[in-house]
């Protein structure tokens, strides 16, 4: 089985701040790497698919990159909604979400 | 709009079994694979399978395995999941969520686009 880690596991941040989260899979998944948005209550929001491409409707201050077994998902400016928990998901073999990582308010 | 609605929340006993429902409209049916997720109470997100609505075909996370059913009725535009001999740790919110590309592109690996708004399932004596 892949095993998918992300760090941190938590952060701290303001509004405006950049923010990078890190994911790793065990194993190379290619660019087989989703990433989601998950507010409080909420279901889960696709934001980028295939590591770096942007899903339709996703703010542009969203950006992936990586391949292989290392990942990261960066927010340019965070904003108020932004404030939830990310969690990525590999694609490579059966669906594997990581951890999640949660960013509160600093 | 495309939109998936799942059926209400459930209060199960141990060993019991648990039926959620998945409504797709807006879109065919038949065009997408559907995905089951679950959410434990404080946890993250935890694959459980998926179904292709076009043929039936099933694929589910082996620690289900002799416990779960995923079938569809093509003629409503739902999909089912049933959990049998449920257990204290099955209790989390359900989740069905649309693979983001058609069947001819695969199970889902460009990720899932649209998603229910949750079915909890909470089991206890």
């Amino acid at each position: 089985d892949i095993q998918m880690t992300q760090s941190p596991s938590s952060l701290s941040a303001s509004v405006g701040d950049r923010v990078t989260i890190t994911c790793r899979a065990s194993q190379s998944i290619d660019n087989y790497l989703n990433w989601y948005r998950q507010k409080p209550g909420k279901a889960p929001n696709l934001l980028i698919y295939s590591a770096s491409k942007l899903q339709s409707g996703v703010p542009s201050r969203f950006s992936g990159s990586g391949s292989g077994t290392e990942f990261t998902l960066t927010i340019s400016s965070l904003q108020p909604e932004d404030f939830a928990t990310y969690y990525c998901q590999q694609a490579y073999t059966t669906p594997q979400f990581g951890p999640g990582t949660t960013v509160d308010v600093k | 709009q495309v939109q998936l609605v799942q059926s209400g929340a459930e209060v199960k006993k141990p060993g019991t079994s648990v039926l959620v429902s998945c409504r797709a409209s807006g879109y065919t049916f038949t065009d997408y694979y559907l995905h089951w997720v679950r959410q434990a109470p404080g946890q993250g997100l935890e694959w459980v399978g998926w179904i292709n609505p076009n043929n039936g075909g099933i694929k589910f996370e082996q620690k289900f395995q002799g416990r779960i059913t995923m079938t569809r009725d093509t003629s409503i535009s739902t999909a089912y999941m049933e959990l049998s001999g449920l257990k204290s740790d099955d209790t989390a919110v359900y989740y069905c969520a649309r693979a983001t590309t058609v069947i001819s592109t695969g199970w889902g690996f460009y990720g899932m686009d649209v998603w229910g708004q949750g079915t909890t399932v909470t089991v206890s004596s």
